[in-house]
């Protein structure tokens, strides 16, 4: 069965730090997520991406942030100067089409900032 | 997105049938009900989706209402693998161009116990 895959599983990095989260979403899919979650808290939206643009972005997704669909098939999340409270687990999901509504997710990549 | 309630954590007997109840009282007439479930700390994984029907698949069943205003996803032979943070979400369906992010709330803690 198709799945999500995430790049790295764990990263870790200093205060200050770029990191780039890497996804390959499942190949037909064409919607594209991001979400986070801080430890013990709720899974937040941040980001959604479609036709090669944000289509939609909560306000935790501010100007540190940035996606990119470099080719084909890689979907990234940029965090340009990392802060503490970046540390979460990120999770990127991808979506078949419009009328297909469900959403599937990767197993997530946990970023922690020192 | 209409609000959700669920109970915040459940147990069940390993074999039996769990039962996860969802109030969502204030859906409308195109909102679908989601179920999520989050194992650990892993990617939230679909379940089901219905919008007025009952449905079933090979993981699950939903029973809506037939107000629609709560809904009970039913696993019906709960194994412990089936331990994990299950999430009712109502979302609206297709109506043209849209993100349709998912909004998750605290979700309700499943607990199988042998």
């Amino acid at each position: 069965e198709p799945e999500v895959t995430q790049t790295p599983s764990h990263q870790v990095t200093q205060m200050g730090q770029e990191v780039i989260l890497r996804c390959v979403p499942i190949s037909n899919h064409l919607y594209f997520y991001w979400y986070r979650q801080i430890l013990g808290q709720k899974v937040e939206f941040l980001v959604s991406f479609y036709n090669n643009e944000i289509s939609e972005k909560s306000e935790i997704f501010d100007d540190q942030f940035s996606v990119e669909r470099p080719d084909g098939s890689n979907f990234t999340l940029k965090i340009r100067s990392t802060k503490l409270e970046d540390s979460a687990m990120y999770f990127c999901a991808s979506r078949e089409r419009q009328g297909q509504e469900t959403q599937y997710f990767g197993p997530g990549t946990r970023l922690l900032v020192l | 997105d209409a609000k959700t309630t669920q109970p915040p954590s459940m147990d069940c007997a390993e074999g039996r049938a769990a039962n996860l109840p969802c109030n969502h009282s204030t859906i409308s007439g195109n909102e679908y009900v989601y179920w999520y479930r989050q194992i650990h700390s892993q990617g939230p994984q679909y379940i089901i989706h219905g919008l007025k029907n009952n449905e079933t698949n090979e993981m699950a069943s939903l029973i809506i209402t037939e107000d629609r205003k709560s809904s009970t996803l039913i696993l019906p032979h709960a194994t412990l693998r089936d331990t994990a943070v299950y999430y009712c979400i109502v979302r609206v369906g297709y109506s043209g161009a849209g993100s349709y992010q998912l909004t998750f709330g605290k979700g309700t803690k499943l607990s199988v116990i042998p």
